[in-house]
């Protein structure tokens, strides 16, 4: 089965320190891998997406495939980070995303 | 701009009455989903449209259904809402099917008394 996890609901970091959301994924074949972002009061959009290999506002993730993680990294977080963060995949021939439950970031001043 | 637009943004229903949330996009987009989102929990996909060929997940009850009249528009529809159906729920525009990037409305909260 497909499946996305992400094990914190909740995470808080200081201005400027590192950030490391968790996501681990469940899936057989080659997955496509999402990190979508919410702002407050704002609707969900991409953040980015393991096949373009981007970094966007700071932020990176990799696909590790033995591991089966897509964790997404910034050195130094900023206080406009503070969002919801939710990795999704999309597994093969699918038009389907499946979002895990999202990890709430804040960033302390 | 081009966005993807939801009414509306809140909704008050009574138990077992219909009621239909929209959902239209300036997108030209050729894919329309439809997600649930309770609370603290991920969106879950309901159904999708690739532009005519509509898509229902295997869980879906039979309660949802949707509606795309024409590429800008697509309706969902809930025929007898249960008190376990009020969410958030979510429109998604995509410009095809796949690993492409999904544009998301705004949501419309769904109370059901």
């Amino acid at each position: 089965a497909q499946r996305v996890t992400q094990p914190e609901k909740l995470l808080s970091v200081f201005k400027g320190a590192p950030v490391e959301l968790k996501c681990n994924y469940s899936y057989s074949g080659s997955p496509e891998l999402f990190w979508y972002v919410q702002y407050s009061r704002q609707r969900l959009q991409l953040l980015l997406r393991h096949i373009s290999r981007e970094s966007i506002k700071g932020f990176t993730a990799d696909l590790n495939k033995g591991e089966t993680s897509f964790h997404l990294k910034k050195p130094f977080a900023q206080e406009e980070d503070s969002a919801m963060y939710y990795c999704a995949l999309n597994g093969g021939a699918t038009n389907k995303l499946i979002f895990g439950t999202g990890t709430l970031l804040a960033v302390q001043p | 701009d081009a966005m993807v637009i939801q009414n509306p943004r809140y909704q008050v229903t009574q138990f077992g009455k219909p009621v239909t949330l929209s959902c239209s996009q300036t997108l030209n987009h050729n894919v329309m989903y439809w997600y649930q989102q309770k609370s603290s929990q991920a969106p879950k996909l309901l159904f999708h449209y690739y532009d005519k060929d509509f898509n229902n997940e295997a869980d879906t009850p039979d309660n949802f259904q949707s509606r795309r009249p024409n590429t800008s528009f697509c309706f969902l529809d809930i025929r007898s809402p249960g008190l376990g159906d009020a969410a958030m729920y979510l429109c998604a525009t995509s410009r095809l099917a796949g690993a492409y990037e999904q544009y998301f409305g705004p949501g419309t909260r769904l109370t059901v008394t």
